[in-house]
């Protein structure tokens, strides 16, 4: 069974400074791999995802991140964070062969200090 | 466009009642899915659907239960409701994580058992 996760519960950023959110996946094969992120009672909305090809992507407001198979992870970065990018968020991987659902990590909290 | 849509958004239960936690999609989306969301615990996943009257667990599913009798819906179903199922429920849609789609939430429902 596939799994996911976060090491990180809590990071504090300054705005404008550079993050990097750490995820590191359990899976027996090529997973898919997400990052979504949950504004304060919100639900969740998908800022990227990694399927195959490039190892680098780019997703909205900004983000990318890295699959790197040899290391199982999938980092999310930003060079320069907004006060606005205060969130939770969450790695999640995904399984095909029939049973196809969503595994989340226990998601990474972000605040941002002026 | 409406996109999912759950009902409703908080509801205070008494233990040993039960609820039906509401769940619709107009995006014709075969894939649907009822999540929880416990601080600290991310999502887990509780049940799915693979299309109209096809549903399997997850990985937390005891005291609940779904139908999918259209494409649109999905409802979950408390049964007698316990403390342990105070949480936040999230429904989501998606065409299915092997055509590289993402899954779309709802705003999730607040429940509170006493």
């Amino acid at each position: 069974a596939q799994s996911v996760t976060q090491p990180d519960i809590h990071i504090t950023v300054s705005e404008g400074a550079s993050l990097e959110l750490r995820c590191n996946y359990s899976y027996g094969a090529t997973p898919y791999l997400f990052w979504y992120v949950q504004s304060p009672g919100q639900g969740l909305q998908l800022l990227l995802k990694y399927f195959s090809g490039d190892t680098l992507v780019q997703g909205i407001k900004g983000f990318e991140a890295e699959f790197k198979r040899s290391q199982s992870s999938f980092n999310l970065r930003k060079p320069s964070v907004h006060w606005s990018d205060a969130a939770e968020y969450f790695c999640a991987v995904g399984t095909n062969f029939g049973n196809e659902k969503l595994t989340f990590g226990t998601g990474t909290r972000l605040t941002i200090i002026p | 466009n409406a996109g999912v849509t759950q009902t409703p958004k908080f509801r205070i239960l008494k233990i040993g009642q039960s609820m039906t936690l509401q769940c619709a999609q107009d995006m014709n989306h075969n894939y649907m899915y009822w999540y929880r969301q416990d601080p600290g615990m991310g999502l887990k996943l509780i049940y799915y659907s693979v299309g109209a009257g096809i549903t399997d667990k997850g990985e937390v599913p005891n005291g609940y239960n779904v139908s999918r009798s259209t494409t649109e819906d999905f409802p979950l179903r408390l049964e007698l409701a316990a403390p342990s199922q105070t949480s936040v429920y999230f429904c989501a849609s998606g065409q299915g994580i092997t055509f590289a789609a993402e899954a779309f939430f709802g705003q999730g429902t607040r429940l509170t058992v006493v």
